[in-house]
């Protein structure tokens, strides 16, 4: 089955400066790859995906990168803000709703 | 428009116990998928439905079963409660198969 493991597990971040997390996974069949973010108490909110027919996905602060060959893919988020502090999962799957998640990274963004 | 609803939000078991856990799904939508999440991981995938039917199911003891009734919401049951059960439960209700997975707040399940 799929494995995703996904780095580093906490990050600390001043604001404003940029934040990148990793994740591989397991499945070359897996083509769909969505990240969310959880905060305390919360579900967790989807805020971006790609598909693997894509490499790259841009919204607003939020890019996201899939490497197929490699069976990779990275979240970045630029100008971090405090309240970008949560803890962010990936996900892959071969359709949105069987999803495998990585372990999950505790972003911190300092003011 | 209402999203993801989970009831209830926090539940004490004990050992033994039976519990079921219940889901809306977001209006419009016909698939759900449950997830059991451990303090300090990921999600980790329980079953999905879709149009009432079982299209999916994770690496969970036969214990845990679900259903989708017409409505399109659910029902996620576990007999025979064991303490490594406490978990977040998640709810994801999405339109279809293969589309976007919008999650609920979750039951706290705690078993002692």
């Amino acid at each position: 089955g799929e494995n995703v493991e996904q780095h580093p597990s906490t990050l600390s971040v001043q604001e404003g400066d940029s934040a990148v997390i990793k994740c591989t996974y397991s499945d070359s069949a897996s083509n769909y790859f969505p990240w969310y973010k959880q905060e305390l108490g919360k579900g967790p909110q989807l805020i971006i995906d790609i598909r693997s027919n894509v490499g790259e996905k841009k919204d607003q602060r939020i890019a996201v990168t899939l490497n197929k060959t490699a069976k990779h893919f990275s979240l970045h988020i630029t100008e971090t803000q405090p309240e970008d502090s949560a803890v962010y999962f990936c996900a892959a799957s071969k359709i949105a709703n069987d999803m495998r998640f990585g372990a999950g990274t505790r972003l911190t963004v300092k003011p | 428009d209402a999203g993801v609803t989970q009831s209830p939000t926090h539940l004490i078991k004990t050992r033994g116990q039976h519990v079921t856990l219940r889901c809306s799904p977001i209006s419009g939508h016909k698939s759900v998928s449950w997830y059991q999440q451990v303090l300090g991981q990921g999600p980790q995938f329980i079953f999905q439905y879709y149009e009432k039917e079982e299209r999916g199911r994770g690496n969970f003891p036969d214990r845990f079963s679900a259903r989708q009734f017409p409505n399109y919401s659910s029902e996620l049951n576990v007999n025979a409660l064991l303490l490594g059960d406490s978990a977040l439960y998640l709810c994801a209700s999405s339109l279809k198969t293969g589309t976007w997975a919008f999650f609920g707040q979750g039951t706290r399940l705690t078993v002692v």
